[in-house]
């Protein structure tokens, strides 16, 4: 499995965008890159996956470069609700065995007003 | 969509007594995963199961821990005996596994304090 470096802490203020950049410069060519979300006391959140180029949902965008070896997460306009640790995970695609999680530290990201 | 269910919320117990975690999945997930979430850091897999079959085991301390599956559906995850350093959350985790339905749904997770 591909190790992946994310930064330990960000911080940002209501209303601005947030990059969260994960490098991964072992992915391997199968590999799918997938971000979770946790909040205190709860179990992490699917955000998004994406393999390359850029995805797009209601919540957030995924940025991946051609060489595939780091990755963005964008979330828009941050509010306060989106303090929380970020984890990037890049592992095997979905199959008839599951996929594999595997967690790494994550990023806290913590919004202020 | 009922969520992944874990039982009990909180759990108190002494050193080198023994504790069962107990999941129920989201239907028609044939993924489970179990982690363990000490504080602070993130989430490390304990075991996942295909159906009723182990898929990784790998970082399951099987001299005190141990899980199953049965009927593909349930799990249960058991220490015995418990040490100090157990204390952690315990989640649990489902998913279809398939391309089109790539997510995981976590419970809310079992904390786990051994005294």
């Amino acid at each position: 499995l591909a190790k992946t470096t994310q930064p330990i802490s960000m911080d940002s203020y209501e209303g601005q965008e947030v990059n969260i950049t994960c490098s991964h410069n072992n992915i391997a060519t199968n590999d799918y890159i997938t971000w979770y979300q946790q909040f205190p006391s709860q179990g992490p959140r699917f955000i998004i996956q994406g393999y390359k180029t850029k995805v797009t949902n209601e919540v957030a965008s995924l940025f991946i470069p051609a060489d595939r070896k780091s990755s963005t997460l964008s979330l828009p306009r941050v509010s306060l609700s989106d303090t929380a640790v970020y984890y990037c995970l890049v592992g095997d695609p979905p199959n008839q065995a599951g996929t594999a999680l595997i967690f790494g530290k994550g990023t806290t990201l913590s919004v202020s007003s | 969509e009922a969520g992944v269910a874990q039982s009990p919320r909180y759990k108190i117990i002494e050193k080198r007594q023994s504790v069962a975690f107990w999941c129920n999945p989201i239907s028609g997930h044939a993924t489970l995963y179990w982690y363990q979430q000490i504080l602070g850091q993130g989430p490390k897999l304990l075991i996942q199961f295909q159906n009723n079959g182990v898929v990784d085991d790998s970082q399951l301390p099987k001299d005190r821990f141990s899980a199953e599956r049965l009927k593909g559906v349930d799990s249960t995850l058991k220490i015995q005996p418990a040490k100090l350093e157990d204390s952690a959350v315990y989640l649990c985790a489902s998913s279809y596994g398939t391309p089109i339905n790539p997510e995981a749904f976590f419970g809310q997770g079992t904390r786990l304090t051994v005294v």
